[in-house]
């Protein structure tokens, strides 16, 4: 099992250019995650999904968008990069339900710079 | 206040010695409290798990619990370099809810 993948690894944009993260997970988990990591600040929730076909907003949302068209993919797009946006993206996934532990799996992240 | 707080360090400690890592958090309603280690340039991956309050222990690790103080421990027994790692605290209301996540601890170990 690869777990939970992330393309790309690195990203250099120009600030107004758009692109799309891409998160996959082979582990049949319900819910999917996108974090934002920078120095100081933690790690923040940006969106998340608890299945396929939906989305919710968490703590810092503006300036992105997902889908999870498909249970197993979680994709994260900036529509007009912005030199904020410069930071390390994870995903994460867990099973739903309280039968489960409440553990996340995180991917390797992406390192994504906005000139 | 935020909801969970958490010195960033960093923390250098020789090997051998004993860590103490903290969080303290406001919501007296957390009930899931986590340790995840993420090392250098890699993604977070969770060290300890537990439930209310009380202690756990897994080989070198502990983690403790005091929701009456609203304060959680992480201790780390004869700490070794390869323990040089970022440790973010983490917490929940359930199994079922999302996490929250203190900003994690520099942690290095000094050979």
């Amino acid at each position: 099992n690869a777990g939970v993948t992330q393309t790309p690894k690195f990203r250099v944009l120009k600030t107004g250019q758009s692109m799309t993260l891409l998160c996959a997970q082979d582990m049949n988990h319900e819910y999917m995650y996108w974090y934002r990591q920078d120095p100081g600040m933690g790690l923040r929730l940006i969106h998340y999904s608890v299945g396929e076909g939906t989305t919710a907003k968490g703590e810092v949302p503006d300036g992105y968008n997902v889908s999870r068209l498909k249970k197993q993919n979680f994709l994260l797009g900036l529509e007009s990069a912005a030199p904020s946006q410069t930071s390390v993206y994870f995903c994460a996934s867990s099973f739903r339900g309280t039968l489960f532990k409440n553990e996340q799996f995180f991917g390797p992240g992406t390192r994504l710079t906005v000139l | 206040q935020k909801e969970v707080e958490q010195d960033p360090g960093p923390l250098s400690v020789p090997e051998g010695a004993i860590v103490s890592l903290n969080c303290t958090y406001s919501n007296s309603a957390f009930q899931y409290f986590m340790w995840y280690r993420q090392y250098s340039r890699k993604g977070p991956e969770l060290l300890m798990y537990t439930y209310s309050s009380g202690n756990k222990e897994d080989g070198r690790f502990t983690a403790q619990v005091d929701k009456s103080s609203k304060y959680i421990s992480l201790f780390i027994r004869d700490s070794q370099p390869s323990d040089s790692a970022t440790y973010l605290c983490a917490m929940s209301l359930n199994r079922d809810d999302k996490i929250i996540f203190g900003k994690g601890t520099r942690l290095h170990i000094l050979p």
